[in-house]
């Protein structure tokens, strides 16, 4: 079975600051990975996903995630936060190919102070 | 297109009470997924739907939870006798069928138990 391990619990930045969340799985096959995020009031919307190809994938309001297959990451980044990037951010992971079973880290939670 | 809907979106009931949770996902989304997430924990995984059939439902807690998809569209998951344990934010989510395709949720219900 996959696991999916979310290395932060509770991040605050200032505005401006760089991001890095980091996230971990464990799973001994192909994957598909994600980053959903959740906005104070709002539904899971998903970020970005890496199904295959370029393990550098870009996803909305500035996000990239890098896949290192080595490593078994898929960390989240962008260089520069915007206090409307507060929100819990969560990772996720399916086996790829068929249906999707979607495992979830556990979600940090960011906080950005203007 | 509609997104993914959740109904009710908040529900408080006492111990023993029955609870019925609805799910429309989106219109052609022949899967349809129910996670739940117990406070400060990760979003799990309970069962998943391809139409009317039940494809994988491993994640289902116990016999007191009760998921059914009638004809294929809506989803209903019912929690009778609910228990204290039960409390926590039920999220469905759908996705069309065929290759790898990322799933869509719902704004969740929150479901309180006293």
């Amino acid at each position: 079975a996959q696991s999916v391990s979310q290395h932060n619990h509770h991040v605050i930045l200032s505005e401006a600051a760089s991001l890095e969340l980091g996230c971990n799985y464990s799973y001994g096959g192909t994957v598909n990975l994600f980053w959903y995020v959740q906005y104070p009031g709002q539904h899971l919307q998903l970020l970005l996903k890496y199904f295959s190809g370029d393990p550098l994938v870009k996803g909305i309001k500035g996000f990239e995630a890098e896949f290192i297959k080595s490593k078994f990451s898929f960390n989240l980044r962008k260089p520069s936060v915007q206090w409307s990037d507060t929100a819990e951010y969560f990772c996720a992971v399916s086996p790829s190919g068929g249906y999707q079973k979607v495992t979830f880290g556990t979600g940090t939670k960011l906080q950005v102070i203007p | 297109e509609a997104g993914v809907t959740q109904f009710p979106s908040h529900s408080v009931i006492e111990k023993g009470q029955t609870v019925t949770l609805r799910c429309d996902p989106i219109s052609g989304h022949d899967n349809l997924y129910w996670y739940r997430r117990v406070m400060g924990k990760e979003i799990k995984f309970l069962l998943h739907f391809v139409k009317e059939s039940k494809q994988d439902e491993s994640g289902m807690p116990n016999n007191r939870f009760l998921a059914e998809r009638t004809g294929g569209t809506y989803s209903t998951l019912k929690v009778q006798p609910a228990e204290l344990e039960d409390s926590g934010v039920y999220f469905c989510a759908s996705s069309p069928l065929g290759g790898d395709q990322p799933q869509h949720f719902g704004d969740g219900t929150r479901l309180s138990i006293l």
